[in-house]
Order: structure tokens, then C-alpha cells, then sequence
């Protein structure tokens, strides 16, 4: 009964490939996000979704477009990869869109991406 | 200067000691501070949240705002080695966008 998952765990790909990965959450929360987190530890936020609409965008090469096709769930398609691309990606989820109480984030256990 | 400022550590304690961990700020519209924990190779959880200024306790964990010095602490008591972890401060103003500080990493040695 995992609350935030992802998929795959580790994705070791060549550079110029073209990668997804998918987040599921089972929580019933309206909002899914996702953050780049690099070598350093540094936790980026990335996008977020609140009911299938975009609410946060932040500078992220077009490169990366996330897709919802449903509340639950929010994935996340990369084109062209990097060697710069390389993090770990994590997924989250929280219920309201304004900040409070009920905006407490939950993450997935990330996904390691490797460029080569 | 980044918005969070937060020293990376890492930081090494023996085992029951009193451990205090801190981060600064810039954006004086953070309302909401938080502190997640992260385990090696797992994603963040939430082990701290406040909203005014002041001390939040849970246990061994007390979170401490100081909103007009714009300096948040998380203070462990009689710290034990399943606390050893990355600790990660947050911050948000609003519109679920928060703001994380880049982690204190502390192990605690038995």
C-alpha cells in the first residue's frame, strides 16, 4: 500500500535518448509535483499539477514535459537526454492548492536517472 | 544569494547528544517552514511543520521559528544512529510552492 510510487527505480540511458518515467499516487490528493534533486542534494522543484492542470512551471528545458492523465497519477517524458540530466527525479503529492496544513508533501522513493 | 541557506555538514555526534540543525532565509514572505527528513536513496518524509513564530515539540524533535531574524533551527534530543540522515529545511509562502535549503547531513555515532 505504497502512497507515492514510481517507475522505474534506476534508468541508465544514453545520452540524445528519450526516457519517461511514471508517478502514482493512491492518497486521493489533488496535486502531484516533480523535483530534481543533483549530486549536492539540492531539492528542485520542477512542475506541478493540481487536477490534471499545470500549475508550476518552473525554468526547465522544454526537453522535459510532464503529463497527467489523471489526478492520480503525473509522468514525467524527457527528450533528448543530457549528461547534465542525471539526478534523482522524486515525485510528490499534497492535497490542497494553498499552502497550510493540508499542503504536507509526500514523495516517492525517486528514480535515479544515469546519462552516459 | 539562494533564497535557503542551509550548511551542508556533514555533521558528527555522539550517540544522545543534543543535536541543532539551522537555516536562513531571504523571502520574507515564507510562511510555512517544515522539516523533511531523508534516509540514503529514499525520498524526503515530513518530520517537522510549523507556521508562527516560536517552538513546535514532538518528541525528542523541537522546531524553532524566528521569523523577525529569519532563522529556523530543529533541535534533537538524546539523538540516537537510526537518526542519522539527510535533514532537509523547507519553506513555503503559499501555492504549494516550497522552497527546500540543500540538507544537513548527520550521523550520529553509537
Amino acid at each position: 500500500d505504497t502512497a507515492v510510487s514510481q517507475t522505474p527505480k534506476y534508468l541508465v540511458t544514453q545520452m540524445g535518448n528519450d526516457k519517461s518515467i511514471k508517478c502514482e499516487q493512491n492518497l486521493g490528493h489533488d496535486t502531484m509535483y516533480w523535483y530534481k534533486q543533483d549530486s549536492k542534494k539540492f531539492l528542485k522543484i520542477m512542475f506541478s499539477y493540481n487536477n490534471k492542470e499545470l500549475i508550476i512551471n518552473e525554468t526547465v528545458p522544454n526537453r522535459f514535459s510532464p503529463k497527467s492523465p489523471d489526478k492520480a497519477h503525473l509522468n514525467l517524458h524527457i527528450n533528448s537526454l543530457e549528461l547534465g540530466d542525471s539526478a534523482v527525479y522524486f515525485c510528490a503529492s499534497s492535497q490542497e492548492v494553498t499552502s497550510g496544513p493540508s499542503d504536507t508533501q509526500y514523495f516517492g522513493p525517486g528514480t535515479r536517472l544515469t546519462v552516459l | 544569494q539562494k533564497e535557503v541557506e542551509q550548511d551542508p555538514g556533514p555533521l558528527s555526534v555522539p550517540e544522545g547528544a543534543i543535536v541543532s540543525l539551522n537555516c536562513t532565509y531571504s523571502n520574507s514572505a515564507f510562511q510555512y517552514f517544515m522539516w523533511y527528513r531523508q534516509y540514503s536513496r529514499k525520498g524526503p518524509e515530513l518530520l517537522m511543520y510549523t507556521y508562527s513564530s516560536g517552538n513546535k515539540e514532538d518528541g525528542r524533535f523541537t522546531a524553532q521559528v524566528d521569523k523577525s531574524s529569519k532563522y529556523i533551527s530543529l533541535f534533537i534530543r538524546d539523538s540516537q544512529p537510526s537518526d542519522s540522515a539527510t535533514y532537509l529545511c523547507a519553506m513555503s509562502g503559499g501555492y504549494q510552492k516550497v522552497t527546500f535549503g540543500t540538507g544537513t547531513k548527520l550521523q550520529v555515532i553509537p
